[in-house]
């Protein structure tokens, strides 16, 4: 049984289109999170939800948008996709302070 | 804002040889702190949790430390092996359920 799945895994689209992510986890956590990991590696906190609530939203462009229907759902819709938005992008989920588990990442590459 | 340091970058051992992974944070209000692996195009895999009241935590091979005042934890890898070889990621979970990154540490064992 996945705790944090994500769909798709792989994701390649052209500038300018608009895609979503979507990421349910099944351990009855109250907080879900969005990150982003850079060419470089580097994991960096997009937002996260607390029980539907949207608690984090770092700086991001408006063109990600998160989306909530219940708490064991966290999608993200991305709006006119560019170059630069090509990452991995994880969902994660805990029961603070309990461990955070990671989805296994959906790669997106713009072209 | 927390700031999360792990040296070195990168590290190669032969195998049999113990591993030393630094990680430093800069704001010592934390609320715990969690070691992950990562495999070269996976997703995060947990570790070590370590809350805030204690000092280490324990699992097979892996012994992690944490010092809160002065902003360390410490991971040990006893008698590694070429499955050991991944990047090791900290990351300190905060009161604002936010979960901060460091940049990672690459590990090489060697066979």
């Amino acid at each position: 049984d996945t705790a944090v799945s994500q769909t798709p895994k792989y994701l390649v689209t052209q500038m300018g289109n608009d895609k979503s992510i979507k990421c349910e986890q099944n351990l009855g956590h109250d907080t879900m999170y969005w990150y982003k990991q850079d060419s470089k590696k580097f994991l960096k906190i997009m937002f996260s939800y607390n029980n539907k609530e949207l608690i984090i939203n770092e700086t991001v462009p408006n063109r990600f948008s998160p989306k909530s229907p219940d708490k064991a759902h966290l999608n993200l819709h991305i709006n006119s996709l560019e170059l630069g938005d090509s990452a991995v992008y994880f969902c994660a989920s805990t029961d603070q302070p309990g461990e955070a588990f990671f989805g296994q990442g959906t790669r997106l590459t713009v072209v | 804002k927390q700031e999360v340091t792990q040296i070195p970058a990168a590290l190669s051992v032969p195998e049999g040889e113990n591993l030393v992974l630094n990680c430093s944070f800069t704001d010592s209000a934390i609320y715990n702190l969690q070691w992950f692996r990562q495999d070269p195009g996976k997703g995060l895999t947990s570790l070590l949790l370590i809350q805030s009241s204690q000092r280490e935590q324990t699992s097979g091979r892996l012994n992690a430390s944490l010092d809160k005042s002065s902003g360390r934890s410490t991971l040990y890898i006893a008698a590694s092996q070429p499955g050991d070889s991944a990047t090791y990621l900290c990351a300190v979970g905060s009161n604002d359920y936010k979960l901060s990154f460091g940049a990672g540490t690459t590990v090489t064992v060697r066979a």
